[in-house]
């Protein structure tokens, strides 16, 4: 099956700090998320992006389906964007549509 | 109404009780979505309805049972748990089965003692 890989597991940044996850995903693909989960374990999409560039405040993405790809900007970092980010890809079968998760990447911003 | 609500938030039952666990949505999304999340770990796929009929199982052992009463409800009957059973469950829907985004609800946290 599809295998989605992110980078780096475990990022500790400073307020205010900027920083970059990475998404790689090994075929190619209907759809892909960007989901955080608080710690209270909700999944809060981010980003619906398949390809191209999206913008929604302090965070950006950037999905280059070509090269199988996706990345998360997350600029000026708070204290409560703190939690697990989730990049998730689609593909859809004749039965439906599988969303698969990458492991995560567990973010934590220091005051 | 842009939300998957599910209940309860918390669910702590025995080995031999039975419980079920609900999950609702008015956006209209035609397909929707069980999964099943471990401490540490990433969600994964349980179940999948598309237009109220069950379209994709993962190989989920029979003492989950789903059902889709409607195209707003999605329910998760639990019977005869095993403590490695517990976990966060999430419920998820999409406009169609495939090519359009999820939307999680916050889950059910799930305790089989």
């Amino acid at each position: 099956g599809i295998q989605v890989e992110q980078s780096p597991p475990d990022l500790i940044l400073q307020e205010g700090a900027n920083s970059t996850l990475r998404c790689n995903f090994s075929d190619s693909v209907n759809n892909l998320q960007w989901f955080h989960q608080n710690p209270w374990g909700q999944l809060i999409n981010l980003f619906y992006i398949p390809s191209g560039t999206k913008q929604n405040g302090r965070l950006s993405a950037t999905t280059v389906a070509t090269e199988r790809y996706s990345l998360l900007y997350i600029s000026s970092s708070q204290t409560t964007d703190s939690g697990v980010y989730f990049c998730a890809v689609e593909r859809i079968y004749n039965q439906g549509g599988k969303l698969i998760f990458g492991q995560g990447t567990e973010l934590s911003v220091k005051p | 109404d842009t939300e998957v609500t599910q209940t309860p938030k918390h669910l702590v039952m025995g080995m031999t009780n039975k419980k079920s666990l609900k999950c609702e949505q008015h956006m209209g999304h035609r397909a929707m979505y069980w999964y099943k999340q471990k401490a540490k770990k990433p969600p994964e796929l349980m179940f999948v309805y598309s237009y109220e009929k069950l379209s994709i199982n993962e190989s989920v052992p029979s003492r989950f049972s789903p059902e889709c009463p409607n195209s707003s409800l999605l329910n998760l009957h639990l019977h005869a748990l095993q403590p490695e059973d517990s976990a966060l469950y999430l419920c998820a829907s999409s406009q169609e089965a495939g090519g359009s985004g999820y939307t999680f609800g916050s889950g059910t946290r799930l305790t089989v003692v």
